[in-house]
């Protein structure tokens, strides 16, 4: 089955202790990034990633990094924590075709995270 | 820079009732406009899409949109919306950048 996942689901931290949530998906996609999502602000793109070793940052990347060492995974590093990173993030790939030939993108199931 | 904004945040409506949602971007260029859905708890789903070709958009379950280019806009449109409808609704665009850009979303609930 097509998907992506993301591990953890949920997350319940304490402020500077460095976590990474996983994101894995299985349809061979180029493109890969990450949002967050918080109430009254909708998807807030964090980083993205056009293919293996290529990333870049999207509108918030403050505190968040990425690695994208194999095209499957594309985990997000919070190396330090602290309680405005309290959100919900979604993992989410798409095929990589060149131009405007571009399809949608797959989401995984969100990763709730909450910083004490 | 491509951007995308909703009018409606939140919309609540009676089973049976028509709905639009607007959905206004701005890019000079060629885009890609989307819908997503994401239901109570759930991550987000693709509604329906535009490329090229026929403004009009047919997606999943009933719904609809329409790209009218001289007004920037992709409103989603049902002619008579569910309880199962409850959901949050995303507009998202793709111009110049290889990742699309979300609206803040429309949370729409349905009363029975």
């Amino acid at each position: 089955e097509a998907q992506v996942t993301q591990n953890p689901r949920y997350l319940i931290t304490v402020t500077g202790k460095k976590l990474t949530v996983t994101c894995s998906q299985n349809m061979n996609h180029e493109y890969m990034s990450w949002y967050r999502q918080d109430p009254g602000l909708g998807l807030r793109q964090i980083y993205y990633s056009m293919n293996v070793e290529v990333t870049d940052k999207g509108d918030v990347p403050e505190g968040y990094k990425v690695s994208r060492k194999e095209k499957r995974n594309f985990p997000l590093i919070l190396e330090s924590p602290s309680p405005n990173q309290t959100s919900l993030y979604f993992c989410a790939s798409s095929t990589g075709q060149g131009g405007l030939s571009y399809n949608e993108q797959f989401f995984g199931p969100g990763t709730r995270l909450t910083v004490l | 820079a491509q951007s995308v904004s909703q009018h409606n945040h939140h919309v609540i409506l009676s089973e049976a009732a028509s709905l639009e949602l607007g959905c206004n971007y701005s890019y000079g260029g060629t885009v890609n406009l989307f819908w997503y859905v994401q239901y109570p708890g759930q991550h987000l789903q693709l509604l329906l899409k535009y490329f090229s070709g026929d403004p009009l958009v047919k997606g999943i379950k009933g719904f609809e949109a329409e790209f009218i280019k001289s007004k920037f806009s992709f409103n989603l449109r049902k002619p008579s919306v569910q309880w199962s409808d409850t959901a949050e609704y995303f507009c998202a665009v793709r111009g110049g950048s290889y990742i699309p850009t979300f609206g803040r979303g429309t949370s729409l609930i349905v009363h029975p």
